[in-house]
């Protein structure tokens, strides 16, 4: 069974820190599709990173990066110069991709949930 | 582009009876996934369909059910409601059920309350 999990339950930071979360995956499959959502108040789950279990290659999108580690099980994901507007709970989520008729079904973490203050 | 449409926003219940939840996916994607958001359990997996057929089923009771229409558009049926019930009812929808790697986009979510 597969299962993710995110310690950080909260962090507070003041604007333009960095903030960093972490997020750790158990999973028996050796191809893998990882993602990072974003969900603000308003509630809808907004995509924002997703990287395949073959690349481990890490990027930096604006303001957003992250470090994906196989060997450590980990898809740590970062946000530079932190803003208000960066508020809100961020879920990592795990896909196996058995065959390619098996659809999609994610399992998430418990979510870390970010504060950011002026 | 619209994005994926759910209805309706909000609904309060009591316990016994059923509801239903719609959701319009985005124009084009096939697949329609439903999750279970709870302060308790989290975001779960509750079935995604895909050209009317169910091709995904998580953990729960078969109090739970749904379909997809030949448009994409898709109904999850939750019958005789319990407390535990109460939660956030996301949908989302991807392009193709392509072997996991799709990007799914989420509506905005039912708010059930089963008083």
């Amino acid at each position: 069974a597969q299962k993710v999990t995110q310690a950080q339950t909260e962090i507070s930071v003041v604007e333009k820190e960095d903030v960093t979360l972490d997020c750790v995956y158990e999973t028996r499959d050796t191809t893998y599709y990882l993602f990072w959502y974003k969900q603000p108040p308003s509630g809808e789950l907004v995509f924002l990173i997703h990287r395949n279990s073959f690349d481990e290659q890490n990027e930096i999108s604006g303001r957003y990066s992250w470090n994906f580690q196989k060997s450590t099980s980990s898809f740590n994901f970062t946000i530079t110069a932190s803003q208000v507007v960066d508020s809100a709970v961020y879920f990592c989520a795990l896909s196996e991709a058995v065959v390619k008729a098996a659809g999609n079904k994610l399992t998430f973490g418990g979510g870390t949930r970010v504060l950011v203050k002026p | 582009k619209a994005g994926v449409t759910q209805t309706p926003r909000y609904l309060i219940k009591t316990r016994g009876q059923q509801v239903t939840l719609s959701c319009s996916p985005i124009s084009g994607h096939r697949s329609v996934s439903w999750y279970q958001q709870t302060p308790g359990q989290g975001l779960q997996f509750l079935f995604e369909y895909f050209s009317e057929t169910q091709r995904n089923k998580g953990n729960f009771p078969g109090r739970f059910s749904g379909r997809q229409f030949s448009n994409s558009r898709s109904e999850m049926n939750v019958s005789t409601l319990e407390l535990g019930d109460s939660a956030l009812y996301l949908c989302a929808s991807s392009l193709v059920a392509s072997g996991g790697s799709d990007e799914q986009f989420f509506g905005p979510g039912t708010r059930l309350t089963v008083l």
